[in-house]
């Protein structure tokens, strides 16, 4: 089983539209977890840290569920400028606290 | 916010030569930097963590003795692909986390590297 696993997508959706992805990670002990945004042939871009309690950012709005090893982001009025691709990340615990993506899942917003 | 600057960004070279690629945190202090190679449309996969002052950890299946990285200092972690082969071709990037920050933070990546070995 991969440690971090995502629906690669693509997923399209019209402007407007609220779109959710999922992801999953295989190691119980895992200890930070974000989403990353990738544009084409760009680095990935911090979009937000996932905690328990669940946050909000403007438009987005991310999960963790401990229980089922699973993250969610969740994006509302989808944008054109939403279109990427969107990368879970899980950090370790203890160590160096490496981080694994997940393969990413790509989003077209159409208009 | 935290900075982090990677060089050359793109390049191109000779079979069987070497190429190094910096990775630089311009304000803030990394005791750990990680390198990643991403092929196209494919997921980053960490290669190895860079650790300031000692030996670098490669994760299985990264040949240390052809990907050397060095972390001299707190701010600069170096990778240098040795007798670069066509099939090294990748875009090679790395990120670092603020040791004064907290780990939900996250990490600022580089702005990557594409290498092509001709």
């Amino acid at each position: 089983r991969k440690e971090v696993e995502q629906d690669p997508g693509p997923f399209n959706v019209p402007e407007g539209a609220t779109v959710a992805f999922n992801c999953t990670y295989s190691n119980s002990a895992s200890q930070s977890f974000f989403w990353y945004r990738q544009d084409c042939r760009k680095e990935p871009k911090l979009l937000m840290s996932v905690y328990s309690s669940g946050n909000e950012d403007g438009r987005f709005t991310a999960q963790l569920n401990r229980a089922s090893q699973y993250i969610s982001l969740l994006i509302r009025d989808s944008k054109l400028s939403d279109s990427a691709t969107y990368l879970c990340a899980v950090m370790s615990a203890g160590g160096y606290q490496k981080v694994t993506f997940g393969t990413g899942t790509k989003l077209q917003v159409i208009p | 916010g935290a900075v982090v600057s990677q060089h050359p960004s793109r390049v191109i070279c000779k079979s069987g030569t070497s190429v190094k690629i910096e990775c630089r945190s311009l304000d803030f202090q990394a005791t750990t930097m990680f390198w990643y190679r991403q092929f196209p449309k494919k997921s980053l996969m960490l290669m190895a963590t860079s650790n300031e002052g000692s030996k670098a950890t490669y994760e299985q299946g990264v040949e240390k003795d052809k990907f050397l990285i060095n972390h001299a200092s707190l701010t600069l972690s170096t990778l240098t692909v040795t007798s670069a082969h066509p099939e090294d071709s990748s875009f090679y990037i790395c990120s670092a986390r603020d040791r004064d920050r907290a780990s939900n933070y996250g990490y600022t990546f580089g702005s990557g590297t594409r290498l092509t070995v001709v």
